[in-house]
């Protein structure tokens, strides 16, 4: 099955600076990339996602990255704010519809 | 308003107990998962279904049950609960087609096996 590698484990940036976490995957038919902001106590929610045919997306502050060759994919965070706190998800689809693999998620501190 | 429930949101039980945790959806959605969250392990998914009878096993299936009868309901079943089942289980859903991983997730249930 698909492997999903997420680094940083823990990131600490002060507020305005930027802040990228990264993911590996294994599975080459991996299609879908998306990532999840779980804060705390609260539930996972879609941030941004990306499809195999696309190499970027950006949504205002937020863009993700992925390259197919060398299996990655990262989350970047442009003029990060404290209510940016939280933990990160990044997960992948493989080539079994309706299977989600996700990595071990980033705990992001910003600090004002 | 458009939202997942869950049934319990907390709870405490013994080892050996069969419980049923509830999940429901009013947004029509095909597509219905289960993920249990551990400290340092992220999500990990237990079951899906990607439609009305239709259910397959995810990564950490063993020891879970689940069943989807109707659209709207996808209950995980924990026939004889043990203490590594202790951990906080999220249900989702989505839609069919190129929103199919657009997950919405319930608030969680909080399970401890004691």
């Amino acid at each position: 099955g698909e492997n999903v590698e997420q680094h940083p484990s823990t990131l600490s940036v002060q507020e305005g600076d930027s802040a990228v976490i990264k993911c590996t995957y294994s599975d080459s038919a991996s299609n879908y990339f998306p990532w999840y902001k779980q804060e705390l106590g609260k539930r996972p929610q879609l941030i941004i996602d990306i499809r195999s045919n696309v190499g970027e997306k950006k949504d205002q502050r937020i863009a993700v990255t992925l390259n197919k060759t060398a299996k990655h994919f990262s989350l970047h965070i442009t003029e990060t704010q404290p209510e940016d706190s939280a933990v990160y998800f990044c997960a992948a689809v493989g080539s079994t519809l309706g299977r989600l693999y996700f990595g071990r998620g980033t705990q992001l501190t910003v600090w004002p | 308003e458009a939202q997942v429930t869950q049934n319990p949101r907390y709870l405490i039980t013994v080892t050996g107990k069969k419980l049923t945790v509830t999940c429901s959806q009013n947004m029509n959605h095909e597509y219905m998962s289960w993920y249990r969250q551990d400290p340092g392990l992220g999500l990990r998914q237990i079951y899906y279904s990607m439609n009305v009878e239709v259910t397959d096993k995810g990564d950490v299936p063993e020891g879970y049950k689940v069943s989807r009868k109707e659209k709207r309901n996808f209950p995980l079943i924990l026939e004889s609960p043990s203490p590594n089942q202790t951990s906080l289980y999220f249900c989702a859903s989505s839609p069919q087609g190129t929103s199919l991983y657009e997950q919405y997730f319930g608030p969680g249930t909080r399970l401890t096996v004691t």
